[in-house]
């Protein structure tokens, strides 16, 4: 299957800070990229899609000024969490879509995610 | 809001064994159903993409069931080994294409 990378695997930042956290599809190119979160013993999130050279669309209930989605090149996509605080301390995973001819042969392949720690 | 539920959250089974979990999700507006592995410290992985009622697939000793009338599939694994142990994740595809993930089941077979 497609490769998607993710870097960092794990950031400790201090609050008040900024990261960025990048995803890459390493060998297909994705005009839809999605960033997730999991909270503990909790289930992926789905928190933005992500699109190639238009905004992001934020789903109910998270900041876009506090995540930062850009999606500049059709294999990268970011995701800034801007003055982060120790609530944003969570994974977050992106994926990218491979489009099929419709949703049933979409796949979407994940990166490995990123453990963030706010202190 | 999509309303994806996997059951059991967790489970432990004796290597060699055949277990079987549960992904219930809405019976209206059904496009596909998706399962995923996802082993720690990996990225999860595509298992299965189900899509007509009364499919079923297989993959080697894993293989899953559909029942889109009563909303729900079943994901088998005949005889278990140690490298089965993962959660595994069903999603729902809405209509703007984006999944929507049940919490897993964390399966973890002992040797």
């Amino acid at each position: 299957g497609a490769v998607v990378s993710q870097h960092p695997s794990w950031v400790i930042c201090k609050s008040g800070t900024s990261v960025k956290i990048e995803c890459r599809s390493l060998d297909f190119q994705a005009t839809t990229m999605f960033w997730y979160r999991q909270f503990p013993k909790q289930s992926l999130m789905l928190m933005a899609t992500s699109n190639e050279g238009s905004k992001a669309t934020y789903e109910q209930g998270v900041e876009k000024d506090k995540f930062l989605i850009n999606h500049a090149s059709l294999t990268l996509s970011t995701l800034t969490v801007t003055s982060a605080h120790p609530e944003d301390s969570s994974f977050y995973i992106c994926s990218a879509r491979e489009m099929g001819r419709d949703s049933s042969t979409d796949t979407q392949y994940f990166g490995p995610g990123t453990r963030l720690t706010v202190l | 809001i999509l309303n994806v539920e996997q059951s059991p959250q967790s489970l432990h089974v004796q290597e060699g064994d055949s277990t079987n979990f549960t992904c219930s999700f809405p019976s209206s507006n059904f496009y596909a159903l998706h399962w995923y592995r996802w082993e720690t410290a990996k990225s999860p992985e595509a298992l299965f993409v189900m899509t007509l009622n009364g499919d079923e697939k297989k993959k080697g000793r894993i293989s899953a069931t559909l029942n889109t009338k009563e909303g729900y599939s079943y994901l088998y694994i005949k005889g278990s080994q140690p490298e089965d142990s993962a959660t595994y994740l069903c999603a729902f595809p809405g209509s703007a294409r984006q999944l929507t993930f049940g919490s897993g089941t964390q399966l973890t077979v002992l040797p």
